[in-house]
């Protein structure tokens, strides 16, 4: 069965910094993309970053890229978002997701969230 | 990058009506795109790939057509386990943008 469980999230203040980390079991899991996607308080899905089964390539949406980092150990079967300089606008629900490939594709699990709540 | 574009915002329908909701990209995507379900205070649930096919153990009574840049997510016949906010998201490449959602009551 697959499972993913994330971990990490927590209050952080404006311009702090957080690592999440999302754990994999069920699955090989260095065969399959991991991504993460977010969602803020009453808002809908906002896609975030996708990271290669071997680690080689990443992406980013516009409004994380230069602070958020995505990273994977495999070794670990674990799926990081290192997280910089936030502001309020990332308070959200951060899901890590499976892709059923290594590409990008479409999103097959899901884990059960981690909440990160930027405030002072 | 491309824009994706769902219609209405929400929804209200009464049991057993057939329901359909709309997205639409800016651009051509040709069928790379993907339907979830979202219950209220649940994680979202895959239900369609590649515009049409049906992720296993999806009801049959949910269907997705289209290609290029209009798609459809239909349900045939409503179900009050419906209830729900849907997102389409497209795959073709990154950034995988999702709709705004759109959110479906029962009447």
């Amino acid at each position: 069965e697959v499972q993913l469980l994330e971990s990490g999230g927590g209050l952080v203040q404006p311009g702090g910094s957080l690592r999440l980390s999302c754990a994999g079991s069920g699955f090989i899991f260095s065969s399959y993309a991991m991504s993460w996607v977010r969602q803020a308080p009453g808002k809908g899905l906002e896609w975030v970053s996708i990271i290669s089964g071997s680690g080689g390539s990443t992406y980013y949406a516009d409004s994380v890229k230069g602070r958020l980092t995505i990273s994977r150990d495999n070794s670990k079967n674990t799926l990081y978002l290192h997280m910089n300089s936030l502001g309020a606008e990332d308070t959200a629900v951060y899901y890590c997701a499976k892709g059923p490939v290594s590409g990008i594709y479409y999103l097959d699990y899901w884990g059960q969230g981690t909440l990160v709540t930027v405030s002072s | 990058d491309i824009q994706m574009t769902q219609s209405p915002s929400s929804l209200s329908a009464s049991v057993g009506d057939r329901v359909t909701i709309t997205c639409r990209a800016s651009q051509g995507i040709s069928n790379y795109l993907a339907w979830y379900q979202q219950k209220p205070g649940k994680v979202p649930k895959l239900l369609i790939y590649a515009a049409s096919t049906l992720q296993s153990g999806v009801p049959s009574r949910f269907s997705g057509s289209g290609s290029g840049t209009d798609f459809t997510l239909t349900i045939s016949s409503l179900q009050p386990e419906d209830v729900a906010t849907y997102y389409c998201q497209k795959y073709n490449s990154a950034p995988s943008t999702f709709g705004q959602g759109t959110k479906l009551e029962i009447k």
